[in-house]
């Protein structure tokens, strides 16, 4: 079974709908990770938190928002879906002291029309 | 900031030659490295890190990678290559107390029969 899953896989959607993808991991990490990859951009860190109770915003955190429901939770949401959010979106997990080595989700691809 | 550039957009060998995919960082002290590979349709799978220690490191599937300091560098190599190689390859480094990942844009390589 994998560490890091992430559903769904592949979704279709429309400008200005709600939108939610989930990840779930069984590695017992406190930290996980959402990134969007595009063609050329290599992968952008969207946000990221630590624990349950603490939430990051990264790089490019506009049009998006997280909820860590638990430890092993992490969803991201695209309140109102735009055609620039049409990518592939990576979870992540960490846990110190192993150095930070994320180990990552298959990746949902994402495409709003 | 910490940053990272992938000189190769994409590189093709012929199968049974040798690779370097050349990484170059930017962090004022000293870094945590990384290589992922990306195959096709799938998720990051981590071939190997640099945290101290001896700057050559041995990964998984026969890749190797060096740290040089006095040019910022950790190239990624491969004596012989082989056509499941083929994938896109992204160099990382994690810098300061924040434990985020900066990731290059990569460097995607081909490999000819």
């Amino acid at each position: 079974d994998a560490d890091v899953t992430q559903t769904p896989r592949n979704r279709i959607t429309k400008t200005g709908k709600r939108i939610m993808l989930e990840c779930s991991q069984t590695k017992g990490h406190d930290r996980m990770y959402w990134y969007r990859q595009d063609p050329g951009l290599g992968l952008r860190l969207i946000y990221y938190s630590f624990d349950v109770k603490d939430i990051n915003k990264g790089e490019i955190s506009d049009g998006y928002s997280v909820s860590r429901q638990a430890q092993a939770k992490f969803s991201l949401s695209l309140e109102s879906a735009i055609p620039n959010q049409t990518a592939l979106y990576f979870c992540a997990t960490s846990d110190l002291p192993q150095g930070n080595e994320q180990f990552f989700g298959p990746g949902t691809r994402l495409t709003v029309l | 900031a910490q940053s990272v550039t992938q000189p190769d957009i994409h590189i093709t060998v012929s199968e049974g030659a040798s690779l370097e995919l050349r990484c170059n960082y930017s962090y004022g002290a000293t870094p945590y490295l990384f290589w992922y590979v990306q195959s096709p349709g799938q998720g990051l799978q981590l071939l190997l890190k640099y945290f101290s220690g001896d700057t050559l490191v041995q990964g998984i599937k026969g890749f190797e990678a060096e740290f040089k300091r006095s040019q910022s560098s950790f190239n990624l190599r491969k004596p012989s290559v082989h056509w499941s190689d083929a994938a896109e390859y992204f160099c990382a480094v994690r810098g300061g107390s924040n434990y985020k990942l900066t990731f290059g844009k990569g460097t995607l390589l081909t490999v000819n029969p």
